[in-house]
C-alpha cells in the first residue's frame, strides 16, 4: 500500500457540480493533514489544513476520518477556476521524526 | 510581502555540468525543504533542514547536495546532472511544528526552478 494514495482522476465535472476527493494514508500516528492546489506548471499552494473536527472555507469542506485513515475534500458549486490538481499531504514517520508526504494528486477539470 | 523566492526560474544545463539552484525566504521559518517534481507525479522530497540540521532522504542520489549557510538561504547542488534529473525543483519552508511529536505546519512554496538537461 502506498503511504499516501489518491485517485489521479481526472474528474471531469460541469460548472455548479459538487465533487469529492479522498486521500488515504498508511500511518495511523499521523497528526497533520493538508490539501494543496497546484495549477499546471506552478507551485503547490495551501488550500486548507484539515482538523479533526472537520473544517469549511466557503465552498470547500475538508474532513478527517482517523478510523479509516483518510481525508476528504468536498468542493461545492464548482467553478471553471477550480480546475487544477489537488494534492493531499500527510505527515509520516521517518526514523523518529515526521515529514510531509504528498499524494500524487487528483486532477479536476470543470467544464462549462 | 513575506515570500519564498527561487532563482533562476528556468535553468538549462548540459549533461554532466554542475548546476546550483537557490532559494531564499523572508518568512523566517526554520524548516526548509527541497522537492523534485516530474510531470504528473507528486513532489518528491530530496532533503530538508531543521535550522542547520540536515536530513537526507534515503533514496536521494549522492549526485544531489545541499547547503544552508543561514536561515534565509538554501542551495541545491546537482554535481553531474543526467537527463533523468530534468524536472521542476521546488523549495518550501514551514514553521517548526515539533515534528518529533508528529506535528508539522503548512508549507509555503517558491515558484520552482524548471531544469532542462541537454
Amino acid at each position: 500500500r502506498k503511504e499516501v494514495e489518491q485517485d489521479p482522476g481526472p474528474f471531469n465535472v460541469p460548472e455548479g457540480a459538487t465533487v469529492a476527493f479522498n486521500c488515504t494514508y498508511s500511518n495511523s500516528a499521523s497528526q497533520s493533514f493538508f490539501w494543496y492546489r497546484q495549477d499546471c506548471r506552478k507551485e503547490p499552494k495551501l488550500l486548507m489544513s484539515v482538523y479533526s473536527s472537520g473544517n469549511e472555507d466557503g465552498r470547500f469542506t475538508a474532513q478527517l476520518n482517523r478510523a479509516s485513515q483518510y481525508i476528504s475534500l468536498l468542493i461545492r458549486d464548482s467553478k471553471l477556476s477550480d480546475s487544477a490538481t489537488y494534492l493531499c499531504v500527510v505527515n509520516l514517520g521517518r526514523g523518529g521524526s515526521y515529514i510531509p508526504t504528498f499524494g500524487r494528486g487528483t486532477s479536476l477539470i470543470v467544464h462549462p | 510581502d513575506a515570500m519564498v523566492i527561487q532563482n533562476p526560474r528556468y535553468q538549462v544545463t548540459q549533461f554532466g555540468k554542475p548546476v546550483t539552484l537557490s532559494c531564499s525566504q523572508t518568512l523566517n521559518h526554520n524548516v526548509m525543504y527541497w522537492y523534485q517534481q516530474k510531470s504528473s507525479q507528486a513532489p518528491k522530497l530530496l532533503f530538508h533542514y531543521y535550522d542547520k540540521d540536515f536530513n537526507n532522504e534515503a533514496d536521494t542520489p549522492d549526485n544531489f547536495q545541499s547547503r544552508r549557510p543561514n536561515t534565509s538561504f538554501c542551495f541545491l547542488d546537482i554535481r553531474s546532472p543526467g537527463l533523468g534529473d530534468a524536472a521542476m525543483y521546488l523549495c518550501a519552508t514551514s514553521r517548526d511544528g515539533a515534528a518529533g511529536q508528529g506535528i508539522i505546519y503548512e508549507q509555503y512554496f517558491g515558484p520552482g526552478t524548471r531544469l532542462t538537461v541537454t
